[in-house]
């Protein structure tokens, strides 16, 4: 199946600095990348979701100027958190899809991003 | 909107028991389903899937049937092993394969 890769694994980092995240497909090319979160034990939260070429949507009370999304090729999208603090820590998942418009077919995950704010 | 109820556990088995994980839903036109599978400190794996009433998905032993008139994707395996301890998510995707919604998620713990 297509896989999905995310780095880095596991980032540590102090407040009021920034954390980027990449998602790379690696053997296939995505036209639509999404980002989730997760917090501990409890299930999945879309924050946005990222066309190629073009501005993330962001979902209804996630910051559009805290959490930058870049999609700038196919196969690659980052998740950015700026100015990080200890309630950004959590778990970060992404996910991409192949389709045309707009018609996705299966969205392959990546591991996940554990992100911990000192 | 869309949505998905499932049994949020604990739920504890002893190696080789029954398994179900009980998932209904609800959405308009014909949703596709999804189980997936996360392991401790990993991500997301699918697990199965089904995209239209009346089909069945199956894994490694697990098996869910898409039953619209119940809209329920209710997951089961026969003889569950320590190895299958894990958090289960059941998900679902509109029509078009966007709007993908999570249920919270059953943890299984299985021992030996």
């Amino acid at each position: 199946g297509a896989v999905v890769s995310q780095h880095p694994s596991r980032v540590i980092c102090k407040s009021g600095t920034s954390v980027k995240i990449e998602c790379r497909s690696l053997d296939f090319q995505a036209t639509t990348m999404f980002w989730y979160r997760q917090f501990p034990k409890k299930s999945l939260m879309l924050m946005a979701t990222s066309n190629e070429g073009s501005k993330a949507t962001y979902e209804q009370g996630v910051e559009k100027d805290k959490f930058l999304i870049n999609h700038a090729s196919l196969t690659l999208s980052t998740l950015t958190v700026t100015s990080a603090h200890p309630e950004d820590s959590s778990f970060y998942i992404c996910s991409a899809a192949t389709g045309l418009a707009g018609v996705y077919n299966e969205q392959f995950f990546g591991p996940g991003t554990r992100l911990t704010v000192l | 909107g869309n949505s998905v109820t499932q049994m949020e556990g604990p739920v504890t088995l002893s190696e080789e028991a029954f398994l179900t994980i009980n998932c209904t839903y609800t959405a308009t036109g014909y949703p596709s389903l999804f189980w997936y599978v996360q392991y401790p400190g990993e991500g997301l794996q699918l697990l199965l899937k089904a995209t239209k009433a009346d089909d069945k998905g199956s894994n490694k032993g697990f098996e869910a049937t898409y039953r619209k008139e119940t809209t329920s994707f209710h997951l089961e395996k026969g003889s569950v092993q320590v190895s299958d301890s894990a958090v289960y998510f059941c998900a679902l995707t509109d029509n078009y394969g966007q709007n993908f919604v999570f249920g919270p998620g059953t943890r299984l713990s299985v021992l030996p």
